[in-house]
Parts: structure tokens; C-alpha cells; sequence
């Protein structure tokens, strides 16, 4: 149980497009979850918290307009990354939290997705 | 300063032999910590998780101990294997909801 997936696993695409990924919990709900960038050999860094139904709320330094997040259901939440540019290549994971919570509060990953922008 | 610090950056080992992983943290106030396993190009899995009057906890031939009062962790790799290789994380949690602080990770390399 508590698996979350990411659509696409990859995707490549031009400067100036904008590319949407996907973050589903597939068995189960999530009132939240949570955006990370990964950078080759560094940690995670949180971009945003996604709350189903209410506004994402946004690291300092992530503009919100460029990186636009949707938690329309308790099972997905989106991340569109608008107006791409190659430094907007990273290595992109979403995480879930279970509701109601569990008493490990635990966060459960999705496997990525590799973003390139050439 | 990164408020979560891991050593060594990463390791080579034989299959076969222990290695042991070292967490050092100031997040504070402190609610849980985390060690994951990141394969590359996958997401982290859950290893481990410990609140702060927990000692240690195992899981399988991986066990985590955690001092609270020094604010160390380490994570013990027992009798190694080649899917071992990947990096390891230790993740502090503020509190039970609150944001997670990532280490940098160790990587490690199983060799046969």
C-alpha cells in the first residue's frame, strides 16, 4: 500500500514550452503533498506545498507563476512548469501524505520525474 | 549552513561487510527523523523512522540509532548486497506536520 505515482518519468522538451507532471496516490488520500527539485548529487529542496482544494503554498525563491500547482482531488496533484528554460532541468518528486494522518507521519515518494529542457 | 549533515559523502564497500552511516542535526524543535534509500533516477524509499525517545529501529538487515540529546543518528548496514548501492538520506522532521530537512545524502557502492 501507499505507493505514489509520477507521469511522465521523463520528458524532454524546448525552451519556452511548458511541460505538466503528474503526482498520484493510488491507494490512498492525500489532503497534501509536497513538491521537490533534486539537483545532481544535492539534496531535495522543497519548491511548494500543494493542499487539495486551497492555494499551493510556495518556497522563498520558487515563483509561483512559473511553476503552477493544482491539487484539484485527494489522489492528484499537478505541477506545470511554464515557459521552461534549461536551467529548469532537474530531477522533479512529489510526495504524499496519507489522510487522515497515520501515527508514523509518514511521506511517501513518488519515483520522479526527469525534466531536461534543451 | 545546512542544518543536517551527513558523513561520509560516500563509501565503498565489499558485499558482504557492515557499514555504518553517520547523521549529525541542529534542527530543533525536533519531532521525527528519516533515513531513506534513493536508487538514482528514483524516488526515496522510507527506511526508517524515529521519534525522539526512540533509540533505535531496524528493518531487515538495516537498523538506525538516534541520539537525541546529542543529535546524532546513524544508520548500520548489516552483511551488504549489491542493491544496496544507493544513496542514502537523513531527513529531520520539526514537527509531526512540519517540513522535512534533507541531508545530502551518502552514496554508496556495493562492490562484488
Amino acid at each position: 500500500g501507499a505507493v505514489v505515482s509520477q507521469h511522465p518519468s521523463w520528458v524532454i522538451c524546448k525552451s519556452g514550452t511548458s511541460v505538466k507532471i503528474e503526482c498520484r496516490s493510488l491507494d490512498f488520500q492525500a489532503t497534501t503533498m509536497f513538491w521537490y527539485r533534486q539537483f545532481p548529487k544535492q539534496s531535495l529542496m522543497l519548491m511548494a506545498t500543494s493542499n487539495e482544494g486551497s492555494k499551493a503554498t510556495y518556497e522563498q525563491g520558487v515563483e509561483k507563476d512559473k511553476f503552477l500547482i493544482n491539487h484539484a482531488s485527494l489522489t492528484l496533484s499537478t505541477l506545470t512548469v511554464t515557459s521552461a528554460h534549461p536551467e529548469d532541468s532537474s530531477f522533479y518528486i512529489c510526495s504524499a501524505r496519507i489522510n487522515p494522518p497515520s501515527a508514523r507521519y509518514e511521506q511517501y515518494f513518488g519515483p520522479g520525474t526527469r525534466l531536461t529542457v534543451t | 549552513k545546512n542544518q543536517v549533515e551527513q558523513s561520509p559523502q560516500s563509501l565503498i564497500i565489499l558485499e558482504g561487510k557492515n557499514c555504518t552511516l553517520q547523521c549529525n542535526y541542529t534542527v530543533s524543535p525536533f519531532s521525527n527523523l528519516r533515513w531513506y534509500k534513493q536508487d538514482t533516477g528514483r524516488g526515496p524509499v522510507s527506511l526508517t523512522i524515529m521519534t525522539f525517545s526512540e533509540n533505535t529501529k531496524s528493518n531487515g538487515r538495516y537498523t538506525a540509532t538516534l541520539d537525541a540529546d546529542t543529535k546524532q543518528s546513524s544508520l548500520h548496514i548489516t552483511a551488504s548486497q549489491l542493491s544496496d548501492s544507493a544513496s542514502y538520506i537523513c531527513v529531520v522532521s520539526l514537527s509531526s506536520w512540519g517540513k522535512l530537512q534533507f541531508g545530502a545524502g551518502t552514496q554508496v557502492v556495493v562492490t562484488p
